[in-house]
């Protein structure tokens, strides 16, 4: 199961936005309204921040927005703030109690 | 609360095995499945596998497959992580993560801590 494809990184002033996309195939992405998103801070865990493609768990800004058209995601962050700059990941259920997540995209609040 | 503590960080040798723990707790421990997931070094995530605490059934991902095994231990509310064959390209934070699949979901919230497991000779 290869990786999920996304950009190696991104960025935008305070107030702005950024949008991440997550492209996988027909098996996975394109198959199943399963996409996961995480965002990662160094050094700690990974916190779920979108799950099946558009749902935010309670606690979460509603700043994060995730969307999906075909075989790709997205991850959108509006209001861009100091606190979002972190590592960012999707996960797509891909069949047979099997997943896989994206490459990462480093996001820089400038 | 919702808590997954895992073990303290390991050293191993290429060649040997480790086993890396994940304790749950605040939660009914057979409602929600348990996923590894590692990452090494300044890489990104990888999905390891899955294991049922109700059914003690697993499955893992294919590049793993044969090397790895997830166990479970009701009585404590354990989960388990056992990767034999060591290679250098093991070394990585092991996560453990609960699963939402008894509920229809199949996302990862939360996760443990992590665990580093560095292989070197």
């Amino acid at each position: 199961q290869s990786a999920l494809t996304q950009p190696p990184s991104a960025s935008g002033s305070p107030g702005q936005s950024v949008t991440i996309s997550c492209t996988g195939t027909s098996s996975d992405v394109g198959g199943y309204n399963y996409v996961s998103w995480y965002q990662q801070h160094p050094g700690k865990a990974p916190n779920l921040i979108i799950y099946e493609v558009t749902k935010r768990p309670s606690g979460v800004p509603d700043r994060f927005s995730g969307s999906k058209s075909g075989n790709t995601a997205s991850l959108t962050v509006s209001g861009l703030q100091a606190e979002d700059e972190a590592d960012y990941y999707c996960s797509s259920y891909a069949g047979s109690n099997n997943y896989v997540f994206g490459s990462g995209t480093k996001v820089t609040v400038l | 609360q919702v808590q997954l503590v895992q073990s303290g960080a390991e050293v191993r040798k290429p060649g040997t095995s480790v086993r890396v723990s994940c304790k749950a707790s605040g939660y009914t421990f057979t409602s929600y499945y348990i996923h590894w997931v590692r990452q090494a070094p300044g890489q990104g995530l990888e999905w390891m596998g899955v294991i049922n605490p109700s059914a003690a059934a697993a499955a893992y991902a294919q590049n793993l497959q044969g090397r790895v095994t997830m166990t479970r231990e009701t009585s404590t509310g354990t989960v388990y992580m056992e990767l034999n064959s060591l290679k250098s390209e093991d070394t990585a934070v092991y996560y453990c993560a609960r699963g939402w699949e008894l509920f229809g979901g199949k996302w990862f919230d939360p996760w443990g801590q992590g665990t580093l497991v560095t292989v070197s000779s």
